[in-house]
């Protein structure tokens, strides 16, 4: 049971857009920024967002990051089927220096 | 550029031990802190807790506390993770991953590839 709660799949065609939501608490998010992970099938994690949403250099501006309150969501735009994987969202509690990830989200790109 | 190359994928019976490493290359080692995440088949990223490059001090996550160390060897740039009386469900990948830290907030910037251990008699 993950402390962060993502939607075990999301799915949508080639060129549509898609969202995928993560919600957690006043303890992490709510007080937190949060970073967004895509992992490849096979592959290691890469960061696609941080400090909510900023992205690292080499991330296309198809992929955003928002938050709201103790939520956060992540957008992706004119999906591809390269983009099928899967989605963690995660924050950092500086209190505890602690770390923490949703359940992960399956992107299907139909 | 940032490379984090871990050790190869290890076999072990239940009630073993075994150190994976992860070596750092293309930054200053002592700069950034480094965190260990496990992902067992199929299922999702678990953070394992992190160890201070600096000052070698280590926070465990919950769970993780008793059969798992996080050490480090400054000299070569390399950290690791020994887990010792492996159980079953230890079989997992384990990442290493770099603490990128601005002002409040952490993230994980580069990854290792994964080591997977696999615990079986």
């Amino acid at each position: 049971q993950s402390v962060l709660t993502q939607p075990p799949s999301v799915s949508a065609a080639p060129g549509q857009k898609v969202t995928i939501s993560c919600s957690g608490g006043s303890s992490n998010i709510g007080n937190n920024y949060v970073s967004w992970y895509q992992q490849l099938p096979g592959t290691a994690p890469k960061v696609l967002i941080y400090e909510n949403n900023k992205r690292p250099s080499g991330i296309p501006d198809r992929f955003s990051g928002s938050k709201s309150g103790t939520s956060a969501t992540l957008g992706i735009t004119g999906l591809q089927t390269g983009d099928e994987a899967d989605y963690y969202c995660g924050t950092w509690d500086g209190g505890l220096s602690a770390g923490v990830f949703g359940g992960g989200t399956r992107l299907t790109v139909l | 550029q940032v490379q984090l190359v871990q050790s190869g994928s290890e076999l072990k019976k239940p009630g073993a031990s075994v150190k994976v490493s992860c070596k750092a290359s293309g930054y200053t080692f002592t700069t950034y802190g480094m965190c260990w995440v496990r992902q067992a088949p199929g299922q999702g990223l678990e953070w394992m807790g992190w160890i201070n490059t600096n000052t070698g001090n280590p926070t465990i996550a919950q769970g993780f506390a008793g059969r798992f160390v996080f050490s480090l060897d400054t000299s070569v740039s390399t950290a690791y993770v020994e887990i010792s009386s492996l159980k079953a469900e230890d079989t997992a990948v384990y990442y290493c991953a770099r603490l990128f830290c601005s002002g409040a907030t952490c993230w994980f910037d580069f990854w290792g590839q994964g080591t997977m251990v696999t615990v079986s008699s």
